[in-house]
């Protein structure tokens, strides 16, 4: 079956810009979980949504946000982009809403570039 | 505060040769679950094994072992028979309640993990 799909897969934007990434999780997956990695902050948790509802969220300032929608798909913005959002981002789904038991299935991440 | 550790940046193995990466956390939740990730220089990061805090036995997923080991706080992969394929970056990654009640997964810095032919 297909895996968690993210589009765009590159991306380079202007300072102050905005951007919304997509994800689609695997078909079946209700839980979609965002993540920036960096090489000087390593891998962290910007949110996680399931069955549309924000359930956990990390410390990022307000200018990053998502949504999930009925089909499970989700979207994250980031408005007024800085040099510093320059990152890969990654999406990850999870079948069930077991909080600790459940393993996460990553896509292939976007890769932003702010310039 | 959660936390999860890695101290080796990298790690050189011979092909066919077992390794063992480390990883120790840190949560006061007694419930939490336990995972490594591989993430090669595709950027995709790939599920490799997971341990649940009360499960009594260490998992296994092919070639690939999880030492637990709960009173030290210590959850180390340990690939057997290594392959060229398996050099790539590898997270040691904890679910588990924060103090504020939310679960916000946690991710180590990684190993890199070079085989050598």
């Amino acid at each position: 079956k297909a895996g968690v799909t993210q589009t765009p897969r590159y991306l380079i934007k202007t300072r102050g810009q905005q951007v919304t990434l997509s994800c689609s999780p695997i078909s079946g997956h209700r839980s979609v979980s965002w993540y920036q990695q960096t090489p000087g902050q390593g891998l962290q948790f910007l949110f996680e949504y399931f069955s549309e509802t924000q359930r956990n969220k990390g410390n990022f300032p307000g200018r990053f946000s998502g949504r999930q929608f009925s089909n499970s798909r989700s979207e994250m913005n980031v408005s007024t982009l800085e040099l510093g959002d320059s990152a890969l981002y990654l999406c990850a789904s999870r079948k069930g809403g077991g909080y600790v038991n459940t393993e996460a299935f990553f896509g292939q991440g976007t890769r932003l570039t702010v310039v | 505060a959660q936390k999860i550790t890695q101290t080796q940046p990298g790690m050189f193995v011979q092909e066919k040769e077992a390794v063992t990466l480390d990883c120790t956390y840190d949560t006061s939740d007694p419930s939490y679950g336990l995972f490594w990730y591989k993430q090669p220089s595709s950027g995709e990061m790939i599920f490799l094994i997971y341990q649940g805090s009360y499960d009594q036995q260490n998992a296994t997923e092919g070639r690939y072992s999880l030492n637990f080991q709960k009173a030290r706080k210590s959850a180390n992969l340990v690939i057997s028979a290594s392959q060229l394929g398996d050099s790539a970056m590898y997270f040691c990654a904890m679910r588990a309640a924060s103090s504020g009640g939310s679960y916000i997964p946690t991710f180590g810095r990684g190993t890199s993990l070079i085989v050598h032919p």
